[in-house]
């Protein structure tokens, strides 16, 4: 099946640095991957819509100089959380939609990275 | 907009108990409609859809039928086990362009023996 692989699983870092997030796509090509946080026990918010080699499209309420998205190609796309503070700790998921099933609604979902500022 | 409402969790049942999480939708159109599986420690796995009215969805002993008169995509399984504790949530897509996936709460599921 499908495999989307997130990277790092989880990291620690300190208050006002940056941290990247890659969401790989290893068994297909997907022109769309989206972008989502979940918090503990709730559900998963979409942050923003991913489209290989344009501008990412973000959720309303979402900073997009705070959360930068790059889709540079058709299997791989980074979450790049600038300037991080403790409120943007979180478990930040991807997914990614096979090219040419958007059709079918179908994603397929990394396992997810943990990320804690200190 | 669109909208997904599921029903508050934690569900807790006995095994072989019969289970129904209920989700209700609110969209424009007519979206598709999936349940989504999250296994302790595991990302998420589609777990059945459907696209259309009165389909129904099926997998793993699990079912949900798309009834767009009550715009409900209620999840069924008739004997449940304790490898089915999970969060399920309920989701659609509204099939445009952008075929964004909108997302329910989530409702955590515990089997006991």
């Amino acid at each position: 099946g499908a495999v989307v692989s997130q990277h790092p699983s989880w990291v620690i870092c300190k208050s006002g640095t940056s941290v990247k997030i890659e969401c790989r796509s290893l068994d297909f090509q997907a022109t769309t991957m989206f972008w989502y946080r979940q918090f503990p026990k709730q559900s998963l918010m979409l942050m923003a819509t991913s489209n290989e080699g344009s501008k990412a499209t973000y959720e309303q309420g979402v900073e997009k100089d705070k959360f930068l998205i790059n889709h540079a190609s058709l299997t791989l796309s980074t979450l790049t959380v600038t300037s991080a503070h403790p409120e943007d700790s979180s478990f930040y998921i991807c997914s990614a939609r096979p090219s040419g099933r958007a059709e079918t609604g179908e994603l397929f979902f990394g396992e997810g990275s943990r990320l804690t500022v200190l | 907009g669109n909208s997904v409402t599921q029903m508050e969790g934690p569900v807790t049942l006995s095994e072989e108990a019969f289970l129904t999480i209920n989700c209700t939708y609110t969209a424009t159109g007519y979206p598709s409609l999936f349940w989504y599986v999250q296994y302790p420690g595991e990302g998420l796995q589609l777990l059945l859809k459907a696209t259309k009215a009165d389909d129904k969805g099926s997998n793993k002993g699990f079912e949900a039928t798309y009834r767009k008169e009550t715009t409900s995509f209620h999840l069924e399984k008739g004997s449940v086990q304790v490898s089915d504790s999970a969060v399920y949530f309920c989701a659609l897509s509204d099939n445009s362009s952008a075929s964004k996936i909108i997302f329910g709460s989530g409702t955590r599921l515990s089997i006991r023996p």
